[in-house]
């Protein structure tokens, strides 16, 4: 049974470039959470998608970050005309439908982009 | 709003001996509680949850946590710490009638020295 998988692990772009940043949940899960971990940081969150809707963006940034999960495939995060502070790591997490809303987060490795 | 604090960035313990993380949090409705461990490099992995029910969890790894209403905390403990232990420790609350969103603490590093 996979965990969640992020791919790429290490993403290298240079300034201005675009980063996408996948994660494919868990077998079963329809939940799908994004967080960013800066260096020597806690776990910020950015957004909490179910397919086809974002229910809770409420830690994006305003501009350059978007982020989708279809109907099919995996999750997208969407980084543009990346700047050096948008170096972190990127965790994707995933989780049961809510209903209760005890269901405990499954993370994947993470996805550490560097910006040149 | 909902929030959490770890007020200690380091605990360093000896091995064999008992290990305390803490943890406050702040929510408006019924608390959800969740602890976390990420090994250098690596994803986060549950060790345990509250919920409802007893106040004492037992989770992954020998570890277990106290829930206290009244201070508003959810200490990690954990009877003999092990070398193995040593990681990066989160706290993570959500907010029992506002599902989805889980706010998490800064993280505590935790140093077991054999």
């Amino acid at each position: 049974n996979a965990g969640v998988m992020q791919n790429p692990r290490h993403l290298v772009r240079r300034r201005g470039q675009e980063a996408r940043l996948r994660c494919s949940p868990m077998k079963g899960h329809s939940h799908v959470y994004w967080y960013r971990q800066l260096p020597e940081e806690g776990l910020k969150f950015m957004v909490y998608l179910q397919k086809e809707n974002i229910i809770d963006e409420s830690g994006m940034p305003k501009e350059r970050f978007s982020a989708e999960f279809p109907k099919e495939g995996p999750s997208i995060l969407r980084i543009q005309q990346v700047v050096r502070g948008d170096s972190a790591a990127y965790f994707c997490a995933s989780s049961l439908r809510i209903v209760g809303s005890s269901y405990e987060q499954y993370f994947g490795p993470g996805t550490r982009l560097t910006v040149t | 709003a909902q929030s959490v604090a770890q007020p200690e960035d380091q605990v360093n313990v000896a091995e064999g001996n008992p290990l305390t993380v803490k943890c406050t949090y702040s929510v408006s409705g019924n608390p959800y509680l969740f602890w976390y461990v990420q090994y250098p490099n690596r994803g986060l992995q549950f060790l345990l949850k509250y919920i409802t029910g007893d106040n004492l969890v037992k989770g992954s790894y020998g570890f277990e946590a106290e829930f206290n209403k009244s201070q508003t905390s959810f200490h990690l403990k954990k009877p003999s710490a092990l070398v193995s232990d040593s990681a990066l420790y989160f706290c993570a609350v959500r907010d029992g009638e506002n599902a989805g969103k889980s706010t998490f603490g800064d993280g505590t590093t935790l140093t077991v020295k054999p």
